[in-house]
């Protein structure tokens, strides 16, 4: 069965890190791009930051650009967040979302975020 | 950043009716355009991807149609499991945005 299992959220003081992992089971991790999104309590998805199959080109968010970084560990099947500096905007259920791409006549096409995680809390709160 | 607009914010259809859903981008996305759906306490499920193409196990009743700015999701007969909140998603660039979604409510 394909699965990602989020881990790591809780509760973190305003200006303090945290690290949130994804991991990954029942495809071959490794030919994925990977991806991060968030959702703050009562409100829509906001796309945080994603990470390509060989981790060497990664895009964020304008708003986590510098503060957080994502990173994969293929030999381990699994993604990761790290969130410093973190604010009390940051908090959200964190969710992780597999990539899919496609091979056609014209060459590779994006197909969405196909598979997701169900979501690990943050809350950044004194 | 391209803004993704939806509408309406809330729509309330009676089961077996027909639900269309607007999407706006501030800029072109060409077709570069995937739909989520998302019930409570429950992570987001694709729906359609590429403005219109279903994505694997997606009944039939869901269409999308559109291209450039413009991008409608059509629900041809509501189920009672259709009744969720409903993202669009432009990737024509690397920061991806998602709408601010449409709850499909039972009237």
């Amino acid at each position: 069965e394909v699965q990602l299992v989020e881990s790591g959220g809780g509760l973190v003081q305003p200006g303090g890190s945290l690290r949130l992992s994804c991991a990954a089971s029942g495809f071959t991790f490794s030919n994925y791009w990977m991806t991060w999104v968030r959702q703050a309590p009562g409100k829509g998805l906001e796309w945080v930051a994603n990470i390509k199959t060989d981790g060497s080109e990664k895009y964020y968010v304008d708003s986590v650009t510098g503060r957080f970084t994502i990173s994969r560990d293929n030999a381990k099947m699994s993604l990761f967040l790290q969130m410093n500096s973190l604010r009390a905007e940051d908090t959200a259920v964190y969710y992780c979302a597999r990539d899919r791409w496609a091979y056609g006549s014209s060459g590779y096409y994006y197909c969405g975020l196909d598979v997701w995680g169900q979501g690990t809390t943050v809350t950044v709160s004194s | 950043e391209i803004v993704m607009t939806q509408s309406p914010a809330t729509l309330s259809v009676s089961p077996g009716e027909r639900a269309t859903l607007s999407c706006r981008a501030s800029q072109s996305v060409s077709s570069n355009l995937a739909w989520y759906q998302q019930k409570p306490g429950q992570a987001p499920r694709l729906l359609i991807y590429g403005a219109s193409t279903r994505a694997t196990g997606i009944p039939a009743r869901f269409s999308g149609s559109g291209s450039g700015t413009e991008f409608t999701l059509t629900i041809s007969s509501l189920q009672s499991e259709d009744f969720a909140v409903y993202y669009c998603q432009q990737y024509n660039e690397w920061l991806r945005t998602f709408g601010q979604g449409t709850k499909v409510e039972i009237k």
